[in-house]
């Protein structure tokens, strides 16, 4: 079964400090998503992207944040100068299929 | 703003019993998604609906989308400790500009089966 997949599945980030989350989505599904979930509570969207472009973002989706598949494959969520509210559950999705997550920890 | 409440949040039940679970808005969604999720994982997509009033199976799981497509009810039969975990409800919004639109997370409910 197709799966996305992602990593690191943990990072551990000083506050200030610039991180890159990377997801590789489903080779052949055109729409592609960031979530993240907050332990404890629901899962948010953050920003879709379909056509090598951003579709559609929330109002977590700041200047902070950045997307971007650079070579076709790989599917990149950039958090500039980390904050400790940035800590969370990063999941990417391709469709409606989600990935194993990313545990960021900003210390 | 879309919001999906789901209900209950937690639920404990013996082995063998039923249950339902709920998941309701006062928005129309486009499709309804359930996932579970386990501690520390992604959610795992269990069924899609997409039209009012369509009914899927999964051996036990019994999966419901409203006829106006605003609620969604998930009903599991004779549950089983394996069926214990996270269940979320996310409907996608009404499609606009071509996109397929992100999911809107209801909270969750903690099913616990107990032997």
């Amino acid at each position: 079964e197709p799966e996305v997949t992602q990593t690191p599945s943990h990072q551990v980030t000083q506050m200030g400090q610039e991180v890159i989350l990377r997801c590789v989505p489903i080779s052949n599904h055109l729409y592609f998503y960031w979530y993240r979930q907050i332990l404890g509570q629901k899962v948010e969207f953050l920003v879709s992207f379909y056509n090598n472009e951003i579709s559609e973002k929330s109002e977590i989706f700041d200047d902070q944040f950045s997307v971007e598949r650079p070579d076709g494959s790989n599917f990149t969520l950039k958090i500039r100068s980390t904050k400790l509210e940035d800590s969370a559950m990063y999941f990417c999705a391709s469709g409606y299929t989600f990935g194993s997550g990313t545990r960021l920890t900003v210390v | 703003t879309q919001l999906l409440e789901q209900s209950p949040q937690f639920l404990s039940i013996q082995e063998g019993e039923n249950l339902t679970v709920y998941c309701n808005s006062s928005s129309v969604f486009s499709s309804l998604q359930w996932y579970r999720q386990e501690p520390g994982e992604g959610p795992v997509l269990l069924v899609t609906v997409v039209t009012g009033g369509e009914v899927k199976k999964l051996k036990r799981l019994t999966f419901q989308f409203g006829d106006a497509r605003k609620d969604s009810s998930l009903h599991i039969t004779a549950a089983q400790p394996g069926d214990t975990g996270l269940y979320l409800c996310a409907g996608s919004p009404p499609f606009y500009g071509g996109s397929q639109g992100n999911l809107i997370f209801g909270k969750g409910t903690k099913l616990s089966v107990k032997p």
